[in-house]
């Protein structure tokens, strides 16, 4: 699985617009870009996926550039409980691998 | 959609003591299911991941097992708990032919004494 580097943590303030980047050097041309999201004491909830280009969907878009080196989770105008660790995942999982998750970014989102 | 459901939901044990976790998963067949543990402000770490019954894969040599009786049902076990062992142990599922959309169950906080 590719390795990924994304920050450690991020503050943020209600209304804003945040963009959480991901490194993926090692990207293969199959593996997919995956993020999630993470609360305290909950297990991780699945926020967006991606191939190339970008993605949309209710809570999130994902931009991806051509190269695929890297990705951009981004939040449109973040709440309080938006305040969150997110994971930046690469890879395809076939069965016989499972998802390696980093440590993630913290996201603190202030009043 | 899968809801997976996990039990106890939290658990004080003391060193030396036995474990068992269980977690069965509902709407879905023939899932691969993953036990995960992570510790206080830490990243998620893979401990065991299955295909299918009686099929379990380890990764990370430990004092902890897993088990897979039913084609919905995943089972953490430990004959001797360790300190280390303390953490928030976490199940997921992966539908066949889904692409790294992994569901999570709400976890098991284990506190080992």
């Amino acid at each position: 699985l590719a390795k990924t580097t994304q920050p450690i943590s991020m503050d943020s303030y209600e209304g804003q617009e945040v963009n959480i980047t991901c490194s993926h050097n090692n990207i293969a041309t199959n593996d997919y870009i995956t993020w999630y999201q993470q609360f305290p004491s909950q297990g991780p909830r699945f926020i967006i996926q991606g191939y190339k280009t970008k993605v949309t969907n209710e809570v999130a878009s994902l931009f991806i550039p051509a190269d695929r080196k890297s990705s951009t989770l981004s939040l449109p105008r973040v709440s309080l409980s938006d305040t969150a660790v997110y994971y930046c995942l690469v890879g395809r999982d076939t069965g016989r691998r499972a998802l390696t998750f980093g440590s993630g970014t913290r996201l603190q989102v202030q009043p | 959609s899968q809801t997976i459901h996990q039990w106890p939901a939290t658990l004080v044990q003391p060193v030396g003591s036995p474990l068992s976790l269980e977690c069965t998963v509902e709407g879905t067949s023939n899932p691969n299911l993953y036990w995960y543990r992570q510790a206080a402000g830490r990243g998620l770490q893979l401990l065991f991941y299955s295909v299918g019954i009686g099929q379990i894969s380890s990764e990370v040599p430990q004092n902890l097992s897993a088990s897979r009786p039913q084609d919905r049902q995943f089972i953490l076990s430990s004959k001797k708990l360790l300190l280390s062992d303390s953490g928030f142990y976490l199940c997921a599922c992966l539908e066949q032919g889904s692409y790294n959309e992994q569901f999570f169950g709400p976890g098991t906080r284990l506190t080992v004494l």
